[in-house]
């Protein structure tokens, strides 16, 4: 596997459902990022790990939790999620430190909340 | 706060021909970091090309430029000989130097969509 990848690639889950999003990125960086891509807004920045400490929030719902066990791997825990919710979550990943780091994406997950 | 805007929500072009993305960014900062991304139907964001602010040179990759206008807060996209592979959605980006406010983060315009046409 080369660059970032995310699983699954499209996620059905009811509003009681608890499922997780997973991340892995192969390219040796040190920051990652979580974006939700929805159909009428702009992506938007959710979270935001460096060297695995979080350094912004972006007052996202507490029914999406983040976890960064190390540099190399992202989730997003999900749980009572909201119709308004299904969206293309994305993944990215940069070297981090660094100014003006390219972010590297994923393909995404598409998640539909029933 | 930071706010990209891309006011053409869909383009079109001939394949072969040439057209330009534009984009248009709000910041207080002198420094900071403007980049295009494409997003083809298969869903994956790819970086097209990277500008530094304090550069003064336009960047180029290979079929694609930019018009940077510093004083005017404006950076649109060329790509020149146009082939079916560049339909996709194209986004405009912007990131603050780290330190700034949100240093480091990038925010995304709305998208154009532009499709290639045979």
């Amino acid at each position: 596997e080369t660059g970032v990848t995310q699983t699954p690639r499209h996620l059905v889950m009811g509003m009681t459902n608890k499922k997780s999003l997973k991340c892995e990125q192969h390219l040796g960086h040190n920051a990652m990022y979580w974006y939700k891509q929805s159909a009428k807004k702009p992506l938007e920045l959710m979270f935001v790990y460096s060297l695995e400490e979080r350094v912004e929030n972006n007052s996202v719902p507490s029914r999406f939790s983040p976890e960064c066990p190390n540099s190399s791997h992202l989730f997003l825990h999900l749980h009572t999620l909201q119709p308004e919710d299904s969206a293309l979550y994305l993944c990215a990943s940069s070297q981090g430190g660094g100014r003006g780091d390219t972010q590297y994406f994923g393909p995404g997950t598409r998640l539909t909340v029933l | 706060a930071q706010t990209v805007t891309q006011s053409q929500p869909e383009m079109s072009v001939q394949e072969a021909e040439t057209v330009t993305l534009s984009c248009t960014y709000d910041t207080s900062e002198n420094n900071y970091y403007l980049f295009w991304y494409k997003q083809p139907p298969s869903r994956q964001m790819i970086l097209v090309i990277r500008q530094e602010a304090y550069k003064q040179q336009n960047a180029t990759e290979n079929r694609f430029s930019v018009n940077f206008q510093k004083a005017a807060k404006s950076f649109s996209l060329k790509i020149s000989d146009s082939q079916l592979g560049d339909t996709a959605m194209y986004f405009c980006a912007f990131m603050n130097p780290p330190g700034a406010n949100a240093g480091n983060m990038l925010t995304f315009g709305g998208g154009t969509r532009l499709m290639v046409k045979p």
